[in-house]
């Protein structure tokens, strides 16, 4: 059964530095989505990884997919408070053709 | 662009009411899903349909049941619902079940 694990599960950041969150999973999979939740709004999709190696990156957030480590990795460079919100990773099941399995989610918030 | 709506954005019903959450997608997707959202629990899947009439228990089945008699269609039926079921709703869509889920804007469910 793949179990999905992020941390930290709440990030408090100044603005202008740099932090990682983390995505761990327990079993092969190849495929991982990135989603960003606003506070009462809901999920958007951030980024597509879909091989081992991938990174995509848009603004000051760059995600990065270790098959081999079984880790995913979203990077925030110098933070704004506009980054605020919830980031989820989701990890496809089975490989690269099941379900998508949700970790539980970073709440992230910025302060001047 | 790929739309998911949801029939309520915020719900009010009584202990024991039959209640019927309704999403709708315009994209031709084979698949939609309907999760509910708690703090601390992350999201937690429901059910899912692969297909017009066809359905698969997601984690959390019990005290839920669904239809979909049209593709762009997926209902989530609560028979009676309890306290316990207050919480968010999700509606999600893809085109693969390994492919990236769209979301709707969810449904805020208060039992009383």
């Amino acid at each position: 059964e793949l179990k999905v694990e992020q941390n930290p599960l709440f990030l408090s950041m100044q603005e202008g530095k740099n932090y990682t969150i983390y995505c761990n999973y327990s079993t092969t999979s190849d495929r991982l989505y990135w989603y960003r939740q606003d506070p009462g709004k809901s999920l958007e999709s951030l980024f597509v990884l879909l091989s081992n190696g991938a990174v995509k990156q848009e603004g000051r957030l760059m995600a990065s997919l270790d098959t081999k480590a079984r880790l995913s990795t979203l990077h925030i460079t110098a933070a704004v408070h506009d980054l605020s919100a919830t980031y989820f990773c989701a990890v496809v099941e089975g490989g690269s053709q099941g379900n998508l399995i949700f970790g539980k989610g970073t709440k992230l918030s910025v302060k001047p | 662009d790929v739309k998911v709506t949801q029939s309520s954005r915020y719900l009010v019903k009584r202990t024991g009411e039959k209640v019927f959450l309704e999403c709708v997608q315009d994209m031709d997707h084979e698949n939609m899903f309907w999760y509910r959202q708690d703090p601390g629990l992350g999201l937690r899947l429901i059910y899912f349909s692969y297909d017009v009439k066809m359905k698969e228990k997601g984690d959390i089945p019990e005290g839920y049941s669904v239809s979909r008699e049209k593709k762009e269609r997926f209902s989530l039926i609560l028979e009676s619902a309890s306290t316990n079921q207050t919480s968010m709703y999700l509606c999600a869509s893809s085109y693969r079940l390994y492919n990236e889920q769209f979301f709707g804007p969810g449904t805020r469910l208060t039992v009383l």
